[in-house]
């Protein structure tokens, strides 16, 4: 069955720290993939995409994503952590199959950021 | 600067009411959506809407419906909530085109179904 995997739920990182959230895909074909993250009290905001082409993708707020195919892979990255990037990261993906498809959201990461 | 505006941020209701969430966006989008987020389980997608009047069903629509009699504003309804139905509401909207799947949320409605 086609699904996305966050098998991080919580992470705890100190100011400055890198940090690597990881998220697994499990699709017949390399689908589109999404990085969203969820403030506390907001909405969710994109921070970058991949569709195809370069597997390092960067994205808002000094992040990146790097896609990795043989390992079903699109980890998040950052180098060093604000305490302003404490939020839930949500993973998502897109069937690439042609025609409208729906998004379908990982369970999120929440990450807590020490001083 | 693109925006997704709901009706409450937060919301009290008793059991057996029916509710209403409100959703507007002022991006001019085709599609529009209604998730349900809940703690460990992510976002679930209840309906979306790909048009005026045009509905699909998500993955968990039970108790719910939807209206879309503008471009700009879809409605979900609860026709009776039920204490299972307390949750946290997002909306969002994205663009129509193959290709375009980034969707702009919502800030949320908490809504207690007591």
């Amino acid at each position: 069955a086609q699904s996305v995997t966050q098998p991080d739920i919580h992470i705890t990182v100190s100011e400055g720290a890198s940090l690597e959230l990881r998220c697994n895909y499990s699709y017949g074909a390399t689908p589109y993939l999404f990085w969203y993250v969820q403030s506390p009290g907001q909405g969710l905001q994109l921070l970058l995409k991949y569709f195809s082409g370069d597997t390092l993708v960067q994205g808002i707020k000094g992040f990146e994503a790097e896609f990795k195919r043989s390992q079903s892979s699109f980890n998040l990255r950052k180098p060093s952590v604000h305490w302003s990037d404490a939020a839930e990261y949500f993973c998502a993906v897109v069937p690439n199959s042609g025609g409208y498809q729906k998004v379908t959201f990982g369970t999120g990461t929440k990450l807590q950021v020490i001083p | 600067d693109v925006k997704v505006t709901q009706s409450s941020r937060y919301l009290v209701k008793r059991t057996g009411e029916k509710v209403f969430l409100e959703c507007v966006q002022d991006m001019d989008h085709e599609n529009m959506f209604w998730y349900r987020q809940d703690p460990g389980l992510g976002l679930r997608l209840i309906y979306f809407s790909y048009d005026v009047k045009m509905k699909e069903k998500g993955d968990i629509p039970e108790g719910y419906s939807v209206s879309r009699e503008k471009k700009e504003r879809f409605s979900l309804i609860l026709e009776s909530a039920s204490t299972n139905q307390t949750s946290m509401y997002l909306c969002a909207s994205s663009p129509s085109g193959q290709g375009d799947y980034e969707q702009y949320f919502g800030p949320g409605t908490r809504l207690t179904v007591t």
